[in-house]
């Protein structure tokens, strides 16, 4: 199956720095990248949809200066966490699909983020 | 509103019992509705899916899943569990199979030896 995958694994930073996590479809092209946010024992909260060369489109409440999201190519998109404070702390999951005709979404393995 | 319940947090099952997750949602048009398992350190994967036709669906390692339009459920459901099973499961539901999904708070299932 198709395999996305995500940079950092997992990352520390300091209260006030900025954070970059990538998505990148390893062997098919995404014309679709979803970005979702999980806390611990929680569930998955879709944070935006991006389309390869337009902006992203984020859900009610997520704040889009804070939460940037790049996607710049057709295999990659981007999330920087800027200035980012405790409790922007979470689980980050991105997902990807090609087109019409593969029907399906894939996700990436996740990235923990802790902010100190 | 469109949104996904699964009534129970936690479930423990003892190795070689039958399981049955619940999962009920609320959708304006027929959804797509998919289980999606979750282990520690590893990513989403998809168990199995619907949208249409026979209303008992087939799926990986094992599961399947009944789907109740009546009840507005989509029950999944293993004869016999493993200890390879214990894991964080989640119902979800989306407009089609590539777009986005909301996804249900997730049953942790614990598998005792």
């Amino acid at each position: 199956g198709a395999v996305v995958s995500q940079h950092p694994s997992w990352v520390i930073c300091k209260s006030g720095t900025s954070v970059k996590i990538e998505c990148r479809s390893l062997d098919f092209q995404a014309t679709t990248m979803f970005w979702y946010r999980q806390f611990p024992k929680q569930s998955l909260m879709l944070m935006a949809t991006s389309n390869e060369g337009s902006k992203a489109t984020y859900e009610q409440g997520v704040e889009k200066d804070k939460f940037l999201i790049n996607h710049a190519s057709l295999t990659l998109s981007t999330l920087t966490v800027t200035s980012a404070h405790p409790e922007d702390s979470s689980f980050y999951i991105c997902s990807a699909t090609a087109d019409l005709s593969t029907d399906t979404q894939y996700f990436g393995p996740g990235t923990r983020l802790t902010v100190l | 509103a469109q949104s996904v319940t699964q009534p129970d947090i936690h479930i423990t099952v003892s190795e070689g019992a039958s399981l049955e997750l619940r999962c009920n949602y609320s959708y304006g048009a027929t959804p797509y509705l998919f289980w999606y398992v979750q282990s520690p350190g590893q990513g989403l994967q998809l168990l199995l899916k619907y949208f249409s036709g026979d209303t008992l669906v087939q799926g990986i390692k094992g599961f399947e899943a009944e789907f109740k339009r009546s009840q507005s459920s989509f029950n999944l459901r293993k004869p016999s569990v493993h200890w390879s099973d214990a894991a964080e499961y989640f119902c979800a539901v989306g407009k089609t199979s590539y777009d986005k999904v909301i996804f249900g708070p997730g049953t942790s299932l614990s598998v005792i030896p």
